[in-house]
């Protein structure tokens, strides 16, 4: 059973749609993350909820809006997308907060997103 | 300067060569993740360390809290383990994981 996972893995899309990427966990973890990869392969933090709480909102356009619906699922919706989105994101969970308790990441496959 | 520094950025090697992957940081830290990123893609998590050393299978992790640097060891390497490696801290009173930049491995058989 994948304890992260991600749909869809490709995503091609015309710029100025929107649309979401979901991300479902199976590990009763109560802290999920939204990671974005770049080109260039860098990770980089863009959400965080615990117990569907925000609680790490990087410098990320509006146009992000994490959703999560109950602790094993946590969706990022995209509007408007831009040619600049185009990137892997990858969702991740933890079982706590790292301020709690530092404890393993497990991630998703990535979702691979194409605006054209 | 990024705050987290890998080593090399890319790395060859023969089947069975030991390899070695450095991890230098620059903020204060909880805790230490060592991550592979398959040729596909996913990322899996190898290690997560706070002091000391790690050992899982042919790899191992250690850390140097005071140098503020770790380096993630590969023994007996194989074709397999040709990936990306990526190195995460935890930056301290925070929630957030800062990435380096990654390392690619390739092994040659």
């Amino acid at each position: 059973d994948t304890a992260v996972s991600q749909t869809p893995k490709y995503l091609v899309t015309q710029m100025g749609n929107d649309k979401s990427i979901k991300c479902e966990q199976n590990l009763g973890h109560d802290t999920m993350y939204w990671y974005k990869q770049d080109s260039k392969k860098f990770l980089k933090i863009m959400f965080s909820y615990n117990n569907k709480e925000l609680i790490i909102n990087e410098t990320v356009p509006n146009r992000f809006s994490p959703k999560s619906p109950d602790k094993a699922h946590l969706n990022l919706h995209i509007n408007s997308l831009e040619l600049g989105d185009s990137a892997v994101y990858f969702c991740a969970s933890s079982r706590h907060t790292y301020r709690d308790r530092v404890t393993e990441a497990f991630f998703g496959q990535g979702t691979r997103l194409t605006v054209v | 300067k990024n705050e987290v520094e890998q080593s090399p950025q890319n790395l060859t090697a023969q089947e069975g060569e030991f390899i070695t992957i450095n991890c230098s940081y620059s903020v204060g830290i909880s805790a230490l993740h060592w991550l592979q990123q398959h040729p596909g893609g996913g990322i899996v998590s190898l290690f997560m360390l706070s002091s000391g050393k790690k050992k899982h299978g042919r790899l191992i992790a250690t850390i140097n809290i005071q140098e503020k640097h770790s380096s993630l060891h590969i023994t007996a390497s194989h074709p397999r383990d040709s990936a990306v490696y990526i190195c995460a801290v935890l930056a301290y009173n925070t929630d957030k994981l800062i990435f380096g930049t990654g390392t690619r491995l390739q092994v040659f058989p």
